[in-house]
């Protein structure tokens, strides 16, 4: 099974501040990438796929990059709406695996 | 609009066999490179993949569950169905479907539209 790792597992950080989250990948996943936001409660929501493509209705202010084993997802001026947890997917094999999670928290 | 929407019992004995229940519209499953894939959250944990079927009925299952797990789809009631046998309270969850797109380009293999998630509780 290729793991998933994320850090940090969360941070707190102000609005208008750059966020970066990491999702490392266990092996080579080339650039089978996929983002997703979760609200508490809520379903997941698909930000990237293919590790960098913003997926449509998305704010242009979330951006991903990476490939092979190291992605980031950054933020580039966080707003009080994006608080939520963060989560990273591998769709190399389709024993798709996801990230631990980052907890994202609005000062 | 791609919706989707589980359903099924909240409540589960163990042992028992958990039939969950997609209903979805705006899209069909048997265009090519379409799926439908089962993801779980049990409380306070992270996301876990379950099991996925695409428009020509390959299916394919967590390694882990597979003994356990049956996925099926009636194309025309535009349904998927999810089976889990000898529940456990670890399964204690929600239960997400959720759209696999064709896959549009290059390295595009996502979830792009999720269900509400249903609640699935395992308890004596």
């Amino acid at each position: 099974d290729i793991q998933m790792t994320q850090s940090p597992s969360s941070l707190s950080a102000s609005v208008g501040d750059r966020v970066t989250i990491t999702c490392r990948a266990s092996q080579s996943i080339s650039r089978y990438l996929n983002w997703y936001q979760q609200k508490p409660g809520k379903a997941p929501k698909l930000l990237i796929y293919a590790a960098s493509s913003l997926q449509s209705g998305v704010p242009s202010r979330f951006s991903g990059s990476g490939s092979g084993t190291d992605f980031t997802l950054t933020i580039s001026s966080l707003q009080p709406e994006d608080s939520a947890t963060y989560y990273c997917q591998q769709s190399y094999t389709t024993l798709y695996t996801f990230g631990p999670g980052t907890k994202l928290e609005i000062k | 609009q791609i919706t989707l929407k589980e359903s099924g019992p909240t409540l589960v004995k163990p042992t028992q066999t958990l039939t969950l229940t997609c209903t979805f519209s705006g899209f069909s499953l048997s265009a090519s490179g379409v799926g439908v894939g089962w993801i779980r959250q049990p409380p306070g944990k992270a996301l876990e993949w379950l099991a996925l079927i695409y428009w020509n009925d390959d299916k394919r299952y967590r390694p882990s569950l597979k003994s356990r797990l049956t996925i099926t789809k009636d194309t025309s009631k535009k349904q998927v169905v999810l089976k889990m046998t000898n529940m456990d309270p670890v399964d204690t969850a929600t239960y997400y479907c959720a759209h696999r797109p064709f896959p549009h380009g290059n390295y595009v293999d996502c979830f792009d539209y999720w269900g509400q998630g249903a609640l699935v509780t395992v308890s004596s």
